[in-house]
């Protein structure tokens, strides 16, 4: 149990339906990711939020959408995904401090187990 | 040469043995760097920070090379249960994280 908990664990949804990725987190940090695992790729970097606040977006299309209403929980929105979105979504979560720079994330990441999802 | 980059292998090496496996990085300026372990359908976790002395924790030793810009995980006595897939992170720069694509090793009995 790494506390980072993660719901659904699987999820199976077809090109036109709406649905969520949940994430908590009770590590009592304050910065939290979000990665894609296909197979035979490297874990991607998605979205990163440090204070709530997102600090990084990489290049992720418009139909996953993420939300972070407080720095325990995360959400992935998911709509109109295509087949090639189905992955292992991980979410991870890290202490933050501030930098002169604002927020610095410090990199040991603790993860949750994954929501392997299935598009069809 | 890529931001982060391992051997995906699979290595495959008898119980007991040592096995090594190094990871390269492109930035020079790579503040922080550590090693992942990944078991199969599981979720990434860490196995240890890479310091600039090396460091060992009991089979488990880690170095960083920076002239040569990469990093090496040696696993002494291996064990079934070290079979997994270990990921190399890089820290190129405080806001960025990078992930290699990980090396397999599977432990023969």
């Amino acid at each position: 149990e790494t506390g980072v908990t993660q719901t659904p664990r699987h999820l199976v949804m077809g090109m036109t339906n709406k649905k969520s990725l949940k994430c908590e987190q009770h590590l009592g940090h304050n910065a939290m990711y979000w990665y894609k695992q296909s197979a035979k790729k490297p874990l991607e970097l998605m979205f990163v939020y440090n204070f709530k606040e997102q600090t990084e977006n990489n290049s992720v299309p418009s139909r996953f959408s993420p939300e972070c209403p407080n720095s325990s929980h995360l959400f992935l929105h998911l709509h109109t995904l295509q087949p090639e979105d189905s992955a292992l979504y991980l979410c991870a979560s890290s202490q933050a401090s501030w930098g002169l720079a604002g927020a610095v994330a410090k990199n040991i990441q603790y993860f949750g187990a994954g929501t392997r999802l299935s598009v069809l | 040469r890529k931001e982060v980059e391992q051997d995906p292998g699979p290595f495959n090496v008898p119980e007991g043995a040592t096995v090594a496996f190094n990871c390269t990085y492109s930035n020079s300026a790579s503040q922080s760097f550590f090693w992942y372990r990944q078991d199969c359908r599981k979720e990434p976790k860490l196995l240890m920070s890479v310091y600039s002395s090396g460091n060992e924790d009991g089979r488990f030793t880690a170095q960083l090379n920076r002239a040569s810009q990469y990093i090496s995980l040696l696993i002494r006595d291996s064990k079934l249960s070290d079979s997994a897939t270990y990921l190399c992170v890089v820290n190129p720069r405080d806001d960025k994280i990078i992930f290699g694509k990980g090396t397999r090793l599977h432990i023969l009995p």
